[in-house]
């Protein structure tokens, strides 16, 4: 595996359920992000974690719980949903030396019934 | 507040025609850095450049070529004779001074691209 990973690709969940959103990354990257991608809205910056301590919580729902227990991986639980919290959403991750460049994974397209 | 506007919501040209996405930014920082990602159909964000405040010369990388003009705040992409694997949503986004693992960048609505073979 290269890059960053995320899965599962596609999800769909009911209000209720308790699901978890995964994501590896292979490049020894130190800080983790999590963004949501909506339909004709900008990129929405979640989370960041930086050496596993997370550094950014941007006002998200409690509904979405972050974890970061190592520099490679990051999950977003997810719990009680709305139908809203459909989208996209992408892990990226980003290097000390990077020069603030971030390497995007593929994404895990969420749909809440 | 940092902002980034890309106007153009959806863009079709032929094959072979030049195209320039259209990126304007605000932010009151005097350092910043500009970006253009890519995203396929696949869905990954693919890194295309990245540009600081203090270096507008102008760039090209193949058929690729970016115009950056502080003047008018904005950062705007040109692809040369375009082909379709082009096609894809095009991302403008802007971040403070390199924050060395805490980066926060702003990013643009984006435009869609589609090349009509």
């Amino acid at each position: 595996e290269t890059g960053v990973t995320q899965t599962p690709r596609h999800l769909v969940m009911g209000m209720t359920n308790k699901k978890s959103l995964k994501c590896e990354q292979h490049l020894g990257h130190n800080a983790m992000y999590w963004y949501k991608q909506s339909a004709k809205k900008p990129l929405e910056l979640m989370f960041v974690y930086n050496f596993k301590e997370q550094t950014e919580n941007n006002s998200v729902p409690s509904r979405f719980s972050p974890e970061c227990p190592n520099s490679s991986h990051l999950f977003l639980h997810l719990h009680t949903l709305q139908p809203e919290d459909s989208a996209l959403y992408l892990c990226a991750s980003s290097s000390f030396s990077g020069a603030n460049v971030l390497t995007f994974g593929a994404g895990s397209r969420l749909t809440v019934l | 507040a940092q902002k980034v506007t890309q106007a153009q919501t959806e863009i079709s040209v032929v094959e072979k025609e030049d195209v320039t996405l259209d990126c304007v930014y605000e932010t009151r920082d005097t350092t910043y850095y500009l970006f253009w990602y890519k995203q396929p159909p696949s869905g990954e964000l693919v890194f295309l450049i990245r540009r600081n405040s203090f270096d507008e010369q102008n760039e090209i990388s193949g058929r690729y070529s970016w115009n950056f003009q502080k003047s008018t705040s904005s950062f705007n992409f040109t692809i040369t004779a375009s082909q379709v694997v082009d096609s894809a949503v095009y991302f403008c986004a802007l971040s403070e001074e390199a924050n060395f693992g805490n980066e926060k960048l702003t990013f643009g609505t984006g435009t869609r691209l589609t090349i009509i073979p």
